[in-house]
């Protein structure tokens, strides 16, 4: 049974930090992960997906790597602002289920102006 | 539309009372996803439609939940006999197509709390 989890569980930084954030995942037969942000009693916005023969994608401040092999995926966001906290989480789409994602419980980022 | 809406944004229910949740997908997407998310956690598959029929129901954790999407674009899931254990963000998401290359897109999920 794939399972997905984040480290930190929670992070708190200054602005203008690098970071990253860690997702890994216990079976590699997977046709993609997708990293999504979540505000505060909203829904999940899309950030980054990688197909599984991609090792990484990128968008504005955002990159996202993929290591199929070892099971991991991580999200490096760069100068960070008070405007990126949230809660973001990882999801993979298993091989095994077709249509279904599986997601890790979230990393809670706090960025402190 | 723009975006997957989903109504009503918030819910309180009395312990067996019955409950529908409704989404509305983005227009022209055929595939439509339903999941849970409880406090502190990801969000858990629930049941996944290919136009009108469910495709995969395997997550529906009992008898007490249903979903239907009869003309392959606005989906509802129903709830009976609600117990606290219900309460729950329920998030719909839909995509252009069933393929893994399609990003999956959420709504802003209905919040069900149960007393």
């Amino acid at each position: 049974k794939q399972e997905v989890t984040q480290i930190p569980a929670a992070l708190s930084v200054p602005e203008g930090e690098n970071l990253v954030l860690n997702c890994s995942f216990t079976d590699s037969a997977i046709y993609n992960l997708q990293w999504f942000r979540q505000d505060p009693g909203k829904g999940l916005t899309s950030l980054l997906l990688i197909q599984s023969s991609q090792r990484e994608q990128t968008s504005g401040r955002l990159n996202a790597s993929l290591d199929k092999s070892s099971g991991r995926s991580t999200l490096y966001i760069a100068a960070s602002q008070p405007g990126d906290s949230a809660t973001y989480l990882c999801a993979v789409r298993p091989m095994e289920y077709g249509n279904k994602l599986v997601f890790g419980a979230g990393t809670i980022l706090r960025v402190k102006s | 539309g723009a975006g997957v809406s989903q109504t009503p944004s918030n819910k309180v229910t009395e312990k067996g009372k019955y409950v529908e949740l409704r989404c509305d997908p983005i227009s022209g997407h055929t595939a439509l996803y339903w999941y849970r998310q409880s406090l502190g956690q990801g969000p858990e598959f629930l049941i996944y439609f290919q136009g009108t029929g469910a495709a995969d129901d395997s997550g529906l954790p009992n008898d007490r939940f249903f979903a239907v999407r009869p003309e392959g674009s606005v989906s509802t899931l129903k709830i009976q006999r609600t117990e606290r254990g219900d309460s729950a963000v329920y998030l719909c998401a839909s995509s252009l197509g069933a393929g893994p290359g399609n990003t999956i897109y959420f709504g802003e999920g209905s919040w069900l709390t149960v007393v």
